[in-house]
């Protein structure tokens, strides 16, 4: 059975750009969380998905968004990057009712 | 609110001894999950093993075991005769329950572990 996949693994990008990350979850699940993890904010919950509809979300401006598609496939979107920005986004995904999240590899995004 | 407390940032540990990971919580919730992540220096993070709040027996999965004191409000992890993949980041994290489908995990600081041949 396939793990979480996040593509892409690694990004740079300049402030005020915008980025794309994307989460494919195991087959099966229909939640999808995301992180970010950096050195002094340690990990922090972005937000999460369940068929299609956000069902949760964390302290973070709204630069930050996502969407889930049909497929549970979900994308974060961050735009007018800031320096502060430069994370490792981790996504997991999880079958409601089964207490185990599974992370994906993480994308490293790097903002210069 | 939610919050994890891991008190050591890091730990130096002889190969083959054992080694417990401290976890403290804090949740005004009576229903609640807790886990055991593992870091690598690579990122992802992988599941190691789960508590919940009513479970009686303490979680055990292979070489890992949860010492799980709820009136204490800690969740220490327990790795027996650790080897040197062990060493990594370990993080603590919680999630509340009664809310259902909250997937929302908090995780506390981490703690890095070393382990030295």
């Amino acid at each position: 059975k396939a793990g979480v996949t996040q593509t892409p693994r690694y990004l740079i990008k300049t402030r005020g750009q915008q980025v794309t990350l994307s989460c494919s979850p195991i087959s099966g699940h229909r939640s999808v969380s995301w992180y970010q993890q950096t050195p002094g904010q340690g990990l922090q919950f972005l937000f999460e998905y369940f068929s299609e509809t956000q069902r949760n979300k964390g302290n973070f401006p709204g630069r930050f968004s996502g969407r889930q598609f049909s497929n549970s496939r979900s994308e974060m979107n961050v735009s007018t990057l800031e320096l502060g920005d430069s994370a490792l986004y981790l996504c997991a995904s999880g079958r409601t009712g089964n207490h185990e999240q599974y992370f994906g590899p993480g994308t490293r995004l790097t903002v210069t | 609110a939610q919050k994890i407390t891991q008190t050591q940032p890091g730990m130096f540990v002889q190969e083959k001894e054992a080694v417990t990971l401290d976890c403290t919580y804090d949740t005004s919730d009576q229903s609640y999950g807790l886990f055991w992540y593992k870091q690598p220096s690579s990122g992802e993070m992988i599941f190691l093993i789960y508590q919940g709040s009513y479970d009686e027996q303490n979680a055990t999965e292979g070489r890992y075991s949860l010492n799980f004191q709820k009136a204490r409000k800690s969740a220490n992890l327990v790795i027996s005769a650790s080897q040197l993949g062990d060493s990594a980041m370990y993080f603590c994290a919680m999630r509340e329950l009664s809310n259902f489908g909250n997937e929302k995990l908090t995780f506390g600081t981490g703690t890095r572990l070393t382990i030295i041949p």
